[in-house]
């Protein structure tokens, strides 16, 4: 099974609609976080945290928020929809031991396509 | 800011060829410099890493070396292969302030390898 787990895969949904995404981790990692791709620019951080009650805000949150509800799950909503937060999210998870900033691990990928 | 910045795409090469993806990056202090690789449908996954100036990651013929003097991570492969098609991302850790551990990414360079 994948260590880190993303629902649903594809979404195409209508302005104005709430959407919730869902991460899921089974690596036991402290750390989770929220990026959006879109061509030509790269990944870009919306939210992270770094433990259950630890949340921040990245590069671009607004028009997004999350949820930290466990350790093990991290979920991003966008309260209402708008065609322009068409593009690929990516959930990530990471740890930290000592001194060293270890890798992000990454879920598949959620397409949503907002019309 | 911290900021990373690599070569535009696309990039397109025959089956054994050499590869350069360039990479140049904006940080205080040290960061930790990554390679990451997109296959088609995917997530982002590890292609390397060095912690240090001098280190050099390697990994399935991947290499690049942390360059302190010009600031850079260059990609380099001597023969690539139909396989190696995907989206190459470079990227730092941060290792300042609050943010501790969150990674910057260039734009990606894809990479296209003929038959």
């Amino acid at each position: 099974d994948a260590d880190v787990t993303q629902t649903p895969r594809n979404r195409i949904t209508k302005t104005g609609k709430r959407i919730m995404l869902e991460c899921s981790q089974t690596k036991g990692h402290d750390r989770m976080y929220w990026y959006r791709q879109d061509p030509g620019l790269g990944l870009r951080l919306i939210y992270y945290s770094f433990d259950v009650k630890d949340i921040n805000k990245g590069e671009i949150s607004d028009g997004y928020s999350v949820s930290r509800q466990a350790q093990a799950k991290f979920s991003l909503s966008l309260e209402s929809a708008i065609p322009n937060q068409t593009a690929l999210y990516f959930c990530a998870t990471s740890d930290l031991t000592g001194d060293q900033y270890n890798e992000q691990f990454f879920g598949p990928g959620t397409r949503l396509t907002v019309l | 800011g911290n900021s990373v910045t690599q070569m535009e795409g696309p990039v397109t090469l025959s089956e054994e060829a050499f590869l350069t993806i360039n990479c140049t990056y904006t940080a205080t202090g040290y960061p930790s410099l990554f390679w990451y690789v997109q296959y088609p449908g995917e997530g982002l996954q590890l292609l390397l890493k060095a912690t240090k100036a001098d280190d050099k990651g390697s990994n399935k013929g991947f290499e690049a070396t942390y360059r302190k003097e010009t600031t850079s991570f260059h990609l380099e492969k001597g023969s690539v292969q139909v396989s190696d098609s995907a989206v190459y991302f470079c990227a730092l850790s941060d290792r300042g302030g609050g943010s501790q551990g969150n990674l910057i990414f260039g734009k990606g360079t894809k990479l296209s390898v003929k038959p």
